[in-house]
């Protein structure tokens, strides 16, 4: 059975400043996902990523298949940025079923 | 596109009442997915279907809950006696097939089961 870990579980930050969230899971996957959920609960895909490194704008989002470790980075932090980062993996044969990290809450502060 | 769309956007009930929530996902994906969002799991796979027909429904807690896709532009998950503990924010998303593609999800049913 996939189980993905995330940490921290919580984290706040200073405007500005350089964030990293870990996530780990414990099987083969075809490709692991972030998304980002703010409060008031919309779920938006941020990377979707089968092998080394994906950027979009102050975000990056990098894996290690060999370790079963990804990381998001933001860069530049800013208090829009607060909100839950959740990372998802496919688990078990299946391309399409999602196994998912309990998230990280992030607050960035101005 | 007007992406995914969800109803009702809440729904508050009483225990032992049916609920329906519906999904409308987005025009030629042909991956519909329900999910379910407590505080105490986080995130869960409920069921998913493909061109219609349900795939995998391993995530489904129980013979309450049953879910169908009479067409390629809706969906419904039913709850039937609804509990307490079914109060949760279920989302539905679809993705297009063809390779990994990311899934887009919809705002979310907020079910409060009194």
């Amino acid at each position: 059975k996939n189980e993905v870990e995330q940490s921290p579980q919580n984290l706040t930050a200073q405007e500005g400043e350089f964030i990293t969230i870990n996530c780990s899971y414990s099987v083969g996957i075809s490709a692991l996902h972030w998304l980002q959920q703010h409060p008031g609960g919309g779920i938006v895909s941020l990377f979707m990523l089968s092998s080394g490194k994906k950027k979009h704008g102050r975000l990056i989002a990098t894996i290690n298949i060999q370790e079963k470790h990804s990381s998001l980075h933001i860069t530049a932090s800013h208090p829009r940025d607060s909100a839950v980062y959740i990372c998802a993996s496919n688990s078990g044969g299946s391309n399409y079923k999602l196994t998912f990290g309990k998230g990280t809450l992030l607050t960035v502060n101005p | 596109d007007a992406g995914v769309i969800q109803s009702p956007r809440h729904e508050v009930t009483e225990m032992g009442q049916e609920v329906t929530l519906r999904c409308k996902p987005i025009s030629g994906h042909d991956y519909l997915f329900w999910y379910r969002q407590t505080m105490m799991r986080g995130l869960e796979l409920l069921i998913y279907f493909n061109n219609n027909v349900p795939i995998d429904d391993s995530g489904m807690p129980e013979d309450r809950f049953s879910a169908k896709m009479p067409n390629a532009s809706f969906s419904t998950l039913k709850i039937q006696p609804s509990e307490p503990r079914d109060s949760a924010v279920y989302f539905c998303a679809s993705k297009e097939s063809g390779g990994l593609n990311e899934q887009f999800f919809g705002p979310g049913t907020r079910l409060t089961v009194l």
